[in-house]
């Protein structure tokens, strides 16, 4: 384990359903990331929570709605998703969001919207 | 927009050779560059960073460079085994912010 735990590791979901992806970590870390990898891709940026406040919400759908409700605790809630938002989306957290600190990713959860 | 080029081929080498990694960045000087290694189904671990002012640093068997001229970072891994065949990414910050973006990533097949 990385220090970065999260759940489920593998989750199938039609276009209809609601579904959460969790991630927890205990590293102290005060910042959290929820990244999107899709095959042959850069990962892209989702959303950033600094000491539980959302700092960043990279344009992303409203179908993915995050929450963080403490500083070890973030959650992905999506709800009526498309086939394209198949991927792995990879949860990350870092001492701090700047000054060049080390991102720890979790081992992601890979979607699949049918 | 700023985007970070890492050759999408996969680089195949022999065991005990040194693998040299290239990570090409455009329209943004970052302040500094971070490597990760990422085996399938797994995410990203965090290797090395290094700043614009460094423009070496070392690792146990791993090292990267850094020439802000060239825009690009190197990085090297000497007496490479069959256990470093990974994919490896390259870093850094987007424009001043903290925001990292990534590059799709070169995977290293090292042969026994």
């Amino acid at each position: 384990e990385t220090g970065v735990t999260q759940t489920p590791r593998h989750l199938v979901m039609g276009m209809t359903n609601k579904k959460s992806l969790k991630c927890e970590q205990h590293l102290g870390h005060n910042a959290m990331y929820w990244y999107k990898q899709s095959a042959k891709k850069p990962l892209e940026l989702m959303f950033v929570y600094s000491l539980e406040e959302r700092v960043e919400n990279n344009s992303v759908p409203s179908r993915f709605s995050p929450e963080c409700p403490n500083s070890s605790h973030l959650f992905l809630h999506l709800h009526t998703l498309q086939p394209e938002d198949s991927a792995l989306y990879l949860c990350a957290s870092s001492q701090d969001t700047g000054a060049g600190y080390g991102y720890t990713f979790g081992s992601g959860t890979r979607l699949t919207v049918v | 927009s700023q985007k970070i080029e890492q050759n999408s081929e996969a680089l195949n080498i022999q065991e005990g050779k040194t693998a040299t990694l290239t990570c090409n960045y455009t329209n943004y000087s970052p302040a500094y560059l971070q490597w990760y290694r990422q085996d399938p189904g797994r995410g990203p671990v965090f290797l090395l960073l290094i700043r614009e002012n460094e423009k070496e640093k070392r690792k146990e068997r791993l090292k990267v460079t850094f020439d802000t001229t060239l825009k690009q970072s190197l990085f090297h891994i000497t007496a490479s085994q069959p256990a470093d065949s990974a994919t490896y990414l390259c870093a850094h910050p987007m424009d001043s912010s903290y925001k990292l973006i990534f590059g799709s990533g070169t995977r290293l097949l090292v042969r026994p």
